[in-house]
């Protein structure tokens, strides 16, 4: 099957700093992706729509300009949660569609944790 | 906003017990699929329905996709310890939106 990376695993940040995580299609082209956030024991709650060239699509809800997404590749997306507060404090989980495939193809996720 | 909707949110039976997990929208979906979630990790695809009315087997879960497309099930017969997990449904438009999610403990 298809793979999907994520970096970092695990991030410890200090509150007001941003941090920045990484979505890779490893063995295939994703012109989207999705970025998803998850609390303990919750769902996946979608949080925008990545599109390679042109801007995010953001779910009603979510700040843009809070989570600043760039999808500079084919292959890579990424997320940025900018001055990073406790609340910020979740799993963050991409997924990529290969192109042509109903199928959606999830990374192993980030844990971001905000002192 | 589509909402999928699961039931029930939390579930805890004794292994060799059989259960159900339901997923309603009051939105039409081209497919569903169901998922399963350890913690720390990203989910798996299960299964992917299409057709109303489908059911599809794998060993000993079955699931079943409403005749409108609205709605679906997954069926466990015999749980075993290693289904403890989240289950989680997705139904799919031009994005994936996850239902609300069943958290499922099976004891020894």
């Amino acid at each position: 099957g298809a793979v999907v990376s994520q970096h970092p695993s695990r991030v410890i940040c200090k509150s007001g700093t941003s941090v920045k995580i990484e979505c890779r299609s490893l063995d295939f082209q994703a012109t989207t992706m999705f970025w998803y956030r998850q609390f303990p024991k919750q769902s996946l709650m979608l949080m925008a729509t990545s599109n390679e060239g042109s801007k995010a699509t953001y779910e009603q809800g979510v700040e843009k300009d809070k989570f600043l997404i760039n999808h500079a590749s084919l292959t890579l997306s990424t997320l940025t949660v900018t001055s990073a507060h406790p609340e910020d404090s979740s799993f963050y989980i991409c997924s990529a569609p290969r192109n042509g495939d109903n199928e959606q193809f999830f990374g192993p996720g980030t844990r971001l944790t905000v002192l | 906003t589509q909402l999928l909707e699961q039931s029930p949110q939390f579930l805890s039976i004794q292994e060799g017990e059989n259960l159900t997990v339901y997923c309603n929208s009051s939105s039409v979906f081209s497919s569903l699929q169901w998922y399963r979630q350890e913690p720390g990790e990203g989910p798996v695809l299960l299964v992917t329905v299409v057709t109303g009315g489908e059911v599809k087997k794998l060993k000993r879960l079955t699931f079943q996709f409403g005749d409108a497309r609205k709605d679906s099930s997954l069926h466990i017969t015999a749980a075993q310890t290693g289904d403890t997990g989240l289950y989680l449904c997705g139904g799919a438009t031009n994005k994936l939106i996850f239902g609300t999610g069943t958290l499922l403990a099976v004891q020894p």
